[in-house]
């Protein structure tokens, strides 16, 4: 059963627009959410994330939104370029789990010129 | 500094070879994990050493042997692997605090092929 669900996997948008990627979870134990992007056979980047106490942590152009009641999270790409086509991943840890991360299936994301 | 490097990049080998990879990270961090990651899935965890010892096996085949020399220094030793063992194999570090909440860092990958 998968405790992490990235439902979309693809989404493309225009340059200069905003992209969101969203993540549903299961477990509500989880208490720590992070969003990774990664390039074609390269390692994932860190990108942002999120405390269980927090709704809203913002770094640049990138916004994560938690919502706990619906166990739903986003990531909100502002503007979007070029550059941030890749394929993005949200985790969450915690509870049993600890500090293991379980990972979504991943978001194709392709940002259009 | 955030970075976790990874030898080698490419790794072609054959069935009945002998091979390692090396991860090195110089943050401190005293958590280090080996993934396995197939195309278009994520990335799918082996093993965590916390302080320097196994802490999980996720059932790996003992064909891969993970070591722990020191707290900067992680490999993973290879031997008669399969055709289907052929993968990205990441390295990853976290500081492994007691509270939880943790950034894991990611190596880069080593892109591994078995023929």
């Amino acid at each position: 059963d998968q405790q992490v669900k990235q439902n979309s996997p693809s989404l493309s948008v225009q340059e200069g627009r905003i992209s969101i990627l969203n993540c549903d979870y299961t477990n509500s134990m989880f208490d720590y959410f992070l969003w990774y992007k990664k390039y074609p056979a390269e390692g994932p980047t860190f990108l942002i994330s999120i405390s269980s106490i927090k709704d809203k942590n913002e770094d640049g152009r990138f916004t994560v939104f938690l919502n706990k009641s619906a166990k739903h999270l986003s990531l909100h790409i502002v503007p979007s370029q070029p550059g941030d086509s890749a394929v993005y991943f949200c985790a969450a840890s915690g509870g049993n789990a600890g500090n293991m991360l379980t990972f979504g299936g991943g978001t194709r994301l392709m940002v259009k010129p | 500094d955030t970075e976790v490097t990874q030898t080698p990049k490419h790794l072609v080998m054959g069935m009945t070879n002998k091979k390692s990879l090396k991860c090195e990270q110089h943050m401190g961090h005293r958590a280090m994990y080996w993934y396995k990651q197939k195309a278009k899935k994520p990335p799918e965890l082996m093993f965590v050493y916390s302080y320097e010892k196994l802490s999980i096996n996720e059932s790996v085949p003992s064909r891969f042997s993970p070591e722990c020399p020191n707290s900067s220094l992680l490999n993973l030793h290879l031997h008669a692997l399969q055709p289907e063992d052929s993968a990205l194999y990441l390295c990853a570090s976290s500081q492994d605090r007691r509270g939880g909440r943790e950034t894991q860092y990611f190596g880069p990958g080593t892109r591994l092929l078995v023929l």
